[in-house]
């Protein structure tokens, strides 16, 4: 059965730091793999996502992810964090199928003080 | 992008009633997606809907505590039978664009179980 993994549960930065929150999954097909925000009071959004191609995907907001396959991962990045960052991080996989389900890691908060 | 509506956005119901959330998409999809995301949880999928058949529920989530609707290529809904206040979550509707193969989600209703 696949399942996602992301290694932090809470993460506390200042604004301009750099993030990196990491994710990892276990499957052994070929997957479809995303990063969902949500901010404080709204709904999910799609942040970014990778199908196939070049491994290092940007999304919204400066944001952007890189797929490590040898390694199973989908680490998020952005270089210099900001207040309004401050959500719940999720990451998710599904398979590279139409129709399928998608699985979610647990989730990062991630609280960014001004 | 998908607009995806849900009713109610939330509600406080008393342990041993039912509820019934709707969810409305702007456009014909063939696969809608029922999610529960627990206080401070990730989310978990509870069922698969395919117009014209029955669910496919996940392990863990049976028919009878949440019958699912799909009567149409717009609109599903989905019970919370004989509830608990384990059952006190926010449930999520999500759709999969076939071309685009990326889950959009609803607002989200929030149950509160007393």
């Amino acid at each position: 059965a696949q399942s996602v993994s992301q290694h932090n549960h809470h993460v506390i930065l200042s604004e301009a730091a750099s993030l990196e929150l990491g994710c990892n999954y276990s499957y052994g097909g070929t997957v479809n793999l995303f990063w969902y925000v949500q901010y404080p009071g709204q709904h999910l959004q799609l942040l970014l996502k990778y199908f196939s191609g070049d491994p290092l995907v940007k999304g919204i907001k400066g944001f952007e992810a890189e797929f490590i396959k040898s390694k199973f991962s989908f680490n998020l990045r952005k270089p210099s964090v900001q207040w309004s960052d401050t959500a719940e991080y999720f990451c998710a996989v599904k398979k590279a199928q139409a129709g399928t389900a998608l699985i979610f890691g647990k989730g990062t908060t991630l609280s960014v003080s001004s | 992008s998908a607009v995806i509506s849900q009713k109610p956005s939330r509600d406080i119901c008393q342990r041993g009633t039912s509820l019934t959330i709707q969810c409305q998409v702007d456009s014909q999809v063939t696969m809608m997606f029922w999610y529960r995301q627990q206080p401070g949880q990730s989310l978990t999928l509870i069922a698969t809907a395919n117009q014209g058949s029955e669910a496919t529920y996940e392990s863990g989530f049976v028919i009878d505590k949440f019958p699912i609707s799909r009567p149409n290529l717009t609109f599903s809904t989905l019970t919370v039978s004989n509830m608990s206040p384990e059952d006190s979550s926010i449930y999520l509707c999500s759709v999969d664009r076939d071309s685009a193969d990326t889950q959009y989600f609803g607002p989200g209703t929030r149950l509160t179980v007393l």
